[in-house]
């Protein structure tokens, strides 16, 4: 089957680094998605990896492993307009290509 | 100007009611999603159009109905609503069909839908 698992909450304080994990289970892999999802809106695109390694972009980097199913979301210089739900979400070719969403992880930054 | 715009953003209703939410989307792509948040925030995919016509259809139930009378909207319908069918639902779209080749999926703000 297929499976998202990404940690339910994590706290960071504002200022520091906060790595966020997901390891995904699937067939027909065709790229990871990480969106932003702030308390009462809806999911923005953060980054998209499909190849391995690191992708940067401003404060917020991507990072993907395929052979290991795992990929992570790194958060530099921590603000506090950064408390939000990361969700994670897998493409599969298996599934018309349809995303496979992980349940986020609520991120809190403390000041 | 919104990208995926959704109405209504609140709605309330009674058991049994039948309802609908429009969706608009004006940034010319060809398909265009129904997506269910429940309460423990999982993200489930329920329809999608590419122009126009059904591509995914998931495990929903047949009270549950959309519309896309053209490329740029798509509607859903919901009839005899139940208690369960409280949730956020958002439409969404993108350029192409699916997440193939990084297809950005750019979402409306959603639509509270408590049944009481």
């Amino acid at each position: 089957g297929q499976n998202i698992d990404q940690p339910t909450e994590m706290t960071a304080t504002e200022g520091a680094i906060v790595q966020i994990n997901c390891t995904y289970q699937t067939s027909g892999f065709n790229g990871l998605f990480w969106y932003q999802q702030h308390a009462g809106e809806a999911p923005t695109f953060l980054s998209y990896n499909v190849l391995d390694g690191l992708e940067e972009k401003g404060r917020f980097s991507s990072f993907l492993s395929r052979s290991k199913g795992y990929s992570y979301l790194l958060l530099k210089e921590l603000q506090m307009k950064d408390s939000a739900s990361y969700l994670c979400a897998v493409s599969s070719a298996d599934s018309n290509y349809q995303l496979i969403w992980g349940a986020g992880t609520k991120l809190i930054i403390k000041p | 100007d919104t990208a995926v715009s959704q109405t209504p953003k609140y709605l309330v209703t009674q058991m049994g009611n039948d309802k609908s939410i429009k969706c608009e989307q004006n940034l010319g792509h060809d398909t265009m999603y129904w997506y269910k948040q429940d309460s423990k925030k999982f993200l489930k995919i329920m329809f999608s159009y590419n122009n126009k016509e059904l591509i995914i259809n998931e495990t929903v139930p047949n009270r549950f109905s959309p519309k896309s009378p053209d490329k740029a909207h798509l509607n859903l319908h919901i009839n005899s609503l139940e208690l369960g069918d409280s949730a956020v639902y958002f439409c969404a779209s993108s350029q192409g069909a699916g997440s193939s080749s990084g297809n950005t999926i750019y979402f409306g703000e959603g639509s509270w839908l408590t049944v009481v």
